[in-house]
């Protein structure tokens, strides 16, 4: 059971916006900022957002990260299907002295 | 071009040891923090150790304290997990990645088994 929560699962159509939530504790997304990772299938895990909403150059601005109090949200709009892969998050915990990342969420394109 | 390779994995037996390395270009390593995370078969990303620019801070999951020690040679450009009593549950995909998880190497797999 992970620190961070994510749903296991999400899905949308081309074109839709999609969320994925990552639910923490004040000893982690509380008070720390938070990271998005996207894993495409096969392949090495890639930043999507660092410092809860920014992104990397050559991340696309269909990418967007939020977060409020002890949760962070990763938004994607017009999803395309290159756009199915895991997505995690991550943050340091301040309590474990661990950095502890979420389940992972298996984005779905239908 | 700021590149991770990892190598060392394998098939190990059950209270073996083993010693990942992972060799950093395209940046000026000793300027970060370096990490070690794994990925089980199937499953999510687990964090498993980091290691300070100078190598003087190192920290751990509870899971592989007392087992793996994490270390650089910032001579070298190079990270190591050294592994010692592995167990089943130690088998994975082990990646390295810079202070920010940003880039990731390719994973080096590690199979834990009699």
């Amino acid at each position: 059971q992970s620190v961070l929560t994510q749903p296991p699962s999400a899905s949308g159509t081309p074109g839709q916006r999609v969320t994925i939530s990552c639910s923490g504790s004040s000893s982690n997304i509380g008070g720390k900022t938070v990271n998005w990772y996207q894993q495409l299938p096969g392949t090495a895990p890639k930043l999507l957002i660092y410092d809860n909403n920014q992104r990397p150059s050559g991340v696309p601005d269909r990418f967007s990260g939020s977060k409020s109090g002890t949760s962070a949200s990763l938004a994607i709009s017009g999803l395309q299907s290159e756009d199915e892969a895991d997505y995690y998050c991550v943050a340091w915990d301040n309590s474990l002295s661990n950095w502890v990342f979420g389940g992972g969420t298996k984005l779905t394109v239908l | 071009e700021v590149q991770l390779v990892e190598s060392g994995g394998g098939l190990v037996r059950p209270g073996g040891s083993l010693r990942l390395s992972c060799a950093a270009s395209g940046f000026i390593f000793s300027n970060y923090w370096m990490h070690w995370v794994r990925q089980a078969p199937g499953k999510g990303l687990e964090w498993v150790a980091n290691i300070k620019e100078d190598g003087c801070e190192t920290n751990y999951v509870d899971s592989v304290k007392g087992r793996f020690t994490i270390s650089r040679d910032n001579a070298k450009n190079s990270l190591y997990l050294q592994m010692n009593s592995l167990r089943a549950e130690d088998s994975a995909v082990y990646y390295c990645a810079r202070e920010r998880f940003d880039p990731w190497g390719q994973g080096t797999p590690v199979t834990v088994s009699s």
